[in-house]
């Protein structure tokens, strides 16, 4: 079975601080895709990134940063020196076939609030 | 671009009443995708389309639910009786091909009472 868990469902961490979200994944196929999206409190679903199976090298976005690695099915996701306007949930997905999406699956979303 | 735009924002309604929540996914965006938000099952899929033609709708919940999209710039999802456990945001969202990340739209906050 395929299976995205965000074990943190709630984190608060103060401005300027550097903090990890992470995404644990299950599944049994070879080549799958990862994505991260934010919802901020205006409610819109907003695409971070997607990453292949195939590769595996971390990528850095200014600020953000996100670690996959396949050894522990993990895709976490790091925001450095945090700003209020990361106050967001953010979800980690998986799909499974490149060429249908009926096969994402989101995790259960982490909110994470960052503190003036 | 404006992006994927939904309306109504917000919609309350009676038990028992048809409800209809509107999509105006992205131009040339070919895939859209109906989504409902809860608290307790979070994300679920319920229907999406390919360039017009709906290809999967087995997450659309019961004969109740009911999507079309008469157009590559208009997507329609029905609940036909609405009753309260249908309460949830519904999210349109659309995509340029398998794989790319999808464009949400604001979302329609649905409560039935």
């Amino acid at each position: 079975a395929q299976k995205v868990t965000q074990a943190q469902t709630e984190i608060s961490v103060v401005e300027k601080e550097d903090v990890t979200l992470d995404c644990v994944y299950e599944t049994r196929d070879t080549t799958y895709y990862l994505f991260w999206y934010k919802q901020p409190p205006s409610g819109e679903l907003v695409f971070l990134i997607r990453r292949n199976s195939f590769d595996e090298q971390n990528e850095i976005s200014g600020r953000y940063s996100w670690n996959f690695q396949k050894s522990t099915s993990s895709f976490n996701f790091t925001i450095t020196a945090s700003q209020v306007v990361d106050s967001a949930v953010y979800f980690c997905a998986l799909s499974l076939d490149q060429t249908s999406y009926d096969k994402v699956i989101f995790g259960p979303g982490t909110s994470l609030s960052v503190i003036p | 671009d404006a992006g994927v735009i939904q309306s109504p924002r917000h919609e309350v309604t009676e038990m028992g009443q048809e409800v209809t929540l509107r999509c105006k996914p992205i131009s040339g965006h070919d895939y859209l995708f109906w989504y409902r938000q809860t608290m307790m099952r979070g994300l679920e899929l319920l229907i999406y389309f390919n360039n017009n033609v709906p290809i999967d709708d087995s997450g659309m919940p019961e004969d109740r639910f009911s999507a079309k999209m008469p157009n590559a710039s208009f997507s329609t999802l029905k609940i036909q009786p609405s009753e309260p456990r249908d309460s949830a945001v519904y999210f349109c969202a659309s995509s340029l091909g398998p794989l790319m990340g999808y464009t949400f739209g604001s979302g329609t906050r649905l409560t039935v009472v």
